[in-house]
């Protein structure tokens, strides 16, 4: 099973709707990270936690809410999706004990908007 | 600003070698990182640097650091068809928590 688990791993909507993409990991990690990549852009952060009290915006995080649940869930939600938030999602976690930094990434979450 | 730079694209002949090349901001960054991205996967670390380094070898991987320049660049040798894949370099932004910037990766392309 992996450690850092998305779902869904693909889903199709329409503009206005409300979407929930969710994250759960059993790595023990403090720190959670909800990205999007978008071709010959990388990645870009939305929103980071660092523990469940603790919410951050990132670069782009107009448009997108996130709720920390638990320790091992972090949820990203897009109020009204619109079609320029079609992209990958990728969930991130790290632990800040560690050495590196290292981020540890979940499989990604393809949302289309239409 | 949080700026990590790299190109888009590199085609490479099998068994050739590969320079990936990026270029980042704060000079601040105790650590630089490589991650990797196969398709349809998430990114992996491949590899990464302490700043009080300039080279850093491991197996086929190469690691260079100008921090004169604030460059990065990632040598991979005898490049094989299964290195193909999405290369991203990031960077480390301690005066904000310690969090990641990626740069926008480089699509490695191998060829037989």
């Amino acid at each position: 099973d992996a450690d850092v688990t998305q779902t869904p791993r693909n889903r199709i909507t329409k503009t206005g709707k409300r979407i929930m993409l969710e994250c759960s990991q059993t790595k023990g990690h403090d720190r959670m990270y909800w990205y999007r990549q978008d071709p010959g852009l990388g990645l870009q952060l939305i929103y980071y936690s660092f523990d469940v009290k603790d919410i951050n915006k990132g670069e782009i995080s107009d448009g997108y809410s996130v709720s920390r649940q638990a320790q091992a869930k972090f949820s990203l939600s897009l109020e009204s999706a619109i079609p320029n938030q079609t992209a990958l999602y990728f969930c991130a976690t790290s632990d800040h004990r560690g050495n590196t930094g290292e981020l540890f990434f979940g499989e990604g979450s393809r949302l289309t908007v239409l | 600003g949080e700026d990590v730079e790299q190109s888009l694209f590199l085609s490479v002949r099998e068994g050739d070698s590969s320079v990936i090349n990026c270029t980042y901001t704060d000079s601040s960054s105790t650590y630089l990182y490589w991650y990797k991205q196969e398709p349809g996967a998430g990114l992996q670390l491949l590899t990464y640097i302490f700043s009080n380094m300039d080279m850093k070898q491991d197996q086929r991987l190469t690691v260079l650091l100008n921090k004169k320049d604030k460059h990065l660049s990632l040598r991979i040798a005898d490049t094989q068809t299964g290195d193909s894949a999405i290369y991203f370099c990031a960077e480390i932004f301690y005066n904000q928590g310690g969090k990641l910037i990626f740069g926008q990766g480089t699509e490695l392309s191998v060829k037989p």
